[in-house]
């Protein structure tokens, strides 16, 4: 799988918006951008997938840039519950693309 | 509904010794996955089964570690001669096929060697 490139750490006020980046810049054709997250002490939780156009769901929005080379992960409006650790991931469509290849992810707090 | 389940959460032994880890993924998903994470990083992939059949065993680190899973649902992870640096948490995800995009994660086993 291609390889991400994600910030450490950041920290967002909460009930403010959370843009986190993520640059993908060897990402081929057939790759998904996928991502999870990881609460502390838990396991990591899906959040949201897309292949070129942006998307929505009930947890984040995803921006795909036109060249597919980076994507952000918007959250609308953070709460405490959303400090996490954040993963983008890189997926195959293609025979064999079943397991997920993480990175160490960026670490957000949210701060009340 | 019931989510995957992993016992038990914690787990401490002494070197040399043998371990079992189990998972109970969501009933019906017939994709299950083992992954390891050291503190800091992000989980490594270990084993893939497809219902039975253990269909990628390529991230498993020696022949010391070894899983099954029998009857395509519970899935046993075994270590044997267990070393300081096993220690880490064992998660386990499922997923309801194999290029389901989503997959369900447990909470995890934290394995610690003394």
């Amino acid at each position: 799988d291609a390889k991400t490139t994600q910030p450490n750490s950041m920290e967002s006020n909460e009930e403010e918006p959370v843009h986190l980046p993520c640059n993908h810049s060897t990402i081929s054709g057939t790759d998904y951008i996928h991502w999870y997250r990881q609460l502390p002490s838990q396991g990591p939780e899906y959040v949201i997938h897309g292949l070129t156009s942006n998307v929505n769901n009930r947890m984040a929005s995803l921006a795909i840039a036109e060249d597919r080379k980076s994507s952000t992960l918007i959250l609308h409006r953070a709460t405490l519950r959303d400090a996490a650790v954040y993963y983008c991931i890189l997926k195959e469509t293609g025979a064999g693309s079943y397991q997920l290849t993480f990175g160490k992810g960026t670490k957000l707090s949210v701060i009340p | 509904g019931a989510g995957v389940s992993q016992t038990p959460s914690n787990k401490v032994t002494e070197k040399g010794k043998y371990v079992e880890l189990r998972c109970d993924p969501i009933s019906g998903h017939t994709a299950l996955y083992w992954y390891r994470q050291s503190l800091g990083q992000g989980p490594e992939f270990l084993i893939y089964f497809q219902g039975t059949g253990a269909a990628d065993d390529s991230g498993l680190p020696n022949d010391r570690f070894f899983a099954v899973r029998p009857e395509g649902s519970v899935s046993t992870l075994k270590i044997q001669r267990t070393e300081r640096g096993d220690s880490a948490v064992y998660l386990c995800a499922s997923s309801l096929a194999a290029r389901s995009y989503e997959q369900f994660f447990g909470p995890g086993t934290r394995l610690t060697v003394l």
